[in-house]
């Protein structure tokens, strides 16, 4: 299967925890996206990159959270001291850099959840 | 703020007849819009996408219209299948930065 693998598939923990998700991209993608999504809502931009540029860093919901790509190939988003508010699915997409507008492809995400 | 909107949550259709689902957006930046779909416990789909230089895209029974003035765009299925009951969530673009609606829980009727 050559789509977005996103692990772990699920992560509980205990409030005030740290935690880290990891993202594979498409192997050719050169972009890739992170997202949060809370139930009833559509996904909810945090960061993008180009290779390992972080090119869009604004949108993080706050300075809990962080994310990486060291080598321009997989990514990883980190969320420091959690909070019950941050349970969600966290998405991962990537797409290709290119004259024209690309699709992005989603994983199935990581669900995120608080005690 | 919401810059994408989708009003409708739910939606039902007869096999067969056509599926229309609307979407807003208040962004005049947004130059790029696309259409998802989404299965339980599954990462959003890409369906079809449009740029902002046209009015129409076609790909099989998808087609997506969007209206500028209106800043208004709508899927279009047709003829639906019970397979394409799902959450369909439209997204507009502007600098790289995507945006989403809240989604449409589409239930085809067989």
């Amino acid at each position: 299967d050559t789509g977005v693998s996103q692990d772990p598939r699920h992560k509980i923990t205990k409030r005030g925890q740290n935690v880290t998700f990891r993202c594979d991209p498409i192997s050719e993608h050169n972009r890739l996206y992170w997202y949060r999504q809370t139930l009833g809502q559509g996904p909810e931009f945090l960061t993008y990159f180009q290779n390992e540029a972080q090119l869009e860093k604004s949108r993080l919901l706050s300075d809990r959270f962080s994310a990486e790509r060291p080598k321009g190939s997989f990514s990883t988003l980190e969320i420091q001291r959690t909070e019950q508010g941050d349970s969600a699915m966290y998405l991962c997409a990537s797409s290709l850099d290119g004259y024209d507008n690309q699709p992005q492809h989603f994983g199935d995400g990581t669900r995120l959840s608080i005690l | 703020d919401q810059q994408v909107k989708q009003n409708s949550p739910s939606l039902s259709v007869q096999e067969g007849r056509i599926s229309i689902l609307n979407c807003d957006y208040t962004n005049s930046m947004f130059d790029y819009f696309l259409w998802y779909k989404k299965y339980p416990a599954e990462g959003p789909t890409f369906l079809i996408s449009i740029s902002s230089i046209k009015d129409k895209n076609e790909d099989g029974r998808f087609t997506v219209f969007l209206n500028k003035s209106a800043k208004h765009l709508s899927l279009h299925i047709v003829p639906s299948q019970p397979g394409d009951s799902a959450v369909y969530f439209c997204a507009a673009s502007a600098s790289n930065q995507f945006y989403f609606g809240t989604g449409t829980s589409l239930t085809v009727i067989p």
